[in-house]
């Protein structure tokens, strides 16, 4: 059974920082490329980055301008967000998520419960 | 990037009825796309793949179909179990866009 366990959410002022995490278990890790996707309070869903399986190449969603950098370690079967330079439109919860199927990285078949983060 | 208009935004419908949701895309995703159901503080679901396939494991009154921009979700027979919010998700390419989201309640 798969599992995607995000933690490290939480309160933070604007202007710092914070990194998220997202463990997995269940999926071969090393093969999948992974995804953060966020949703702020009472909208809709908000693609922020992709990073292949093995971390050679990671995109980002043009609103993050540079302040959101997605990382991983395959040792560690976990996926990482470092957040900066955080603002109150940050506020969301953050969710994890990775394909079902191998042959389609963009496919979201697996998804954590999420961590909310507070920019306040 | 990608635009997905899901409608309605929200509807309310009795046990037993058949539903169906609407997404359009502002270009051409052939068929890579996906809906989902969301229930609050969990993790959403993926039910339909590929406009059409169904999810192993998912129930039958769940369906898809659509290719090009217009797809469609219906659900044959509403159950008091299926109230959450539906969402569509085109993967045809980077960035990775989503429906604006259909929350389901019961009448």
């Amino acid at each position: 059974q798969v599992q995607l366990v995000e933690s490290g959410g939480g309160v933070v002022q604007p202007g710092r920082s914070l990194r998220l995490s997202c463990a997995a278990s269940g999926l071969t890790f090393s093969n999948s490329g992974m995804h953060w996707v966020r949703q702020a309070p009472g909208k809709g869903l908000e693609w922020l980055a992709f990073i292949s399986y093995d971390g050679s190449n990671d995109f980002y969603a043009d609103s993050l301008k540079g302040r959101f950098t997605i990382s991983r370690d395959n040792s560690k079967h976990t996926l990482y967000l470092q957040m900066s330079s955080l603002r109150p439109e940050d506020t969301a919860v953050y969710f994890c998520a990775g394909p079902s199927i191998a042959v389609a990285p963009y496919l979201l078949g697996y998804w954590g419960q999420g961590t909310l983060v507070t920019v306040s | 990037d990608i635009q997905m208009t899901q409608s309605p935004s929200s509807l309310s419908a009795s046990v037993g009825d058949r539903v169906t949701i609407t997404c359009q895309a502002s270009q051409d995703i052939s068929n890579y796309l996906s809906w989902y159901q969301h229930k609050p503080g969990k993790a959403p679901k993926l039910l339909i793949y590929d406009a059409s396939n169904l999810e192993t494991g998912v129930p039958s009154r769940f369906s898809g179909s659509g290719s090009g921009t217009d797809f469609s979700f219906t659900i044959s027979s509403l159950q008091p179990e299926d109230i959450a919010t539906y969402f569509c998700q085109q993967y045809d390419d980077l960035p990775l866009t989503f429906g604006g989201g259909t929350k389901v309640e019961i009448k």
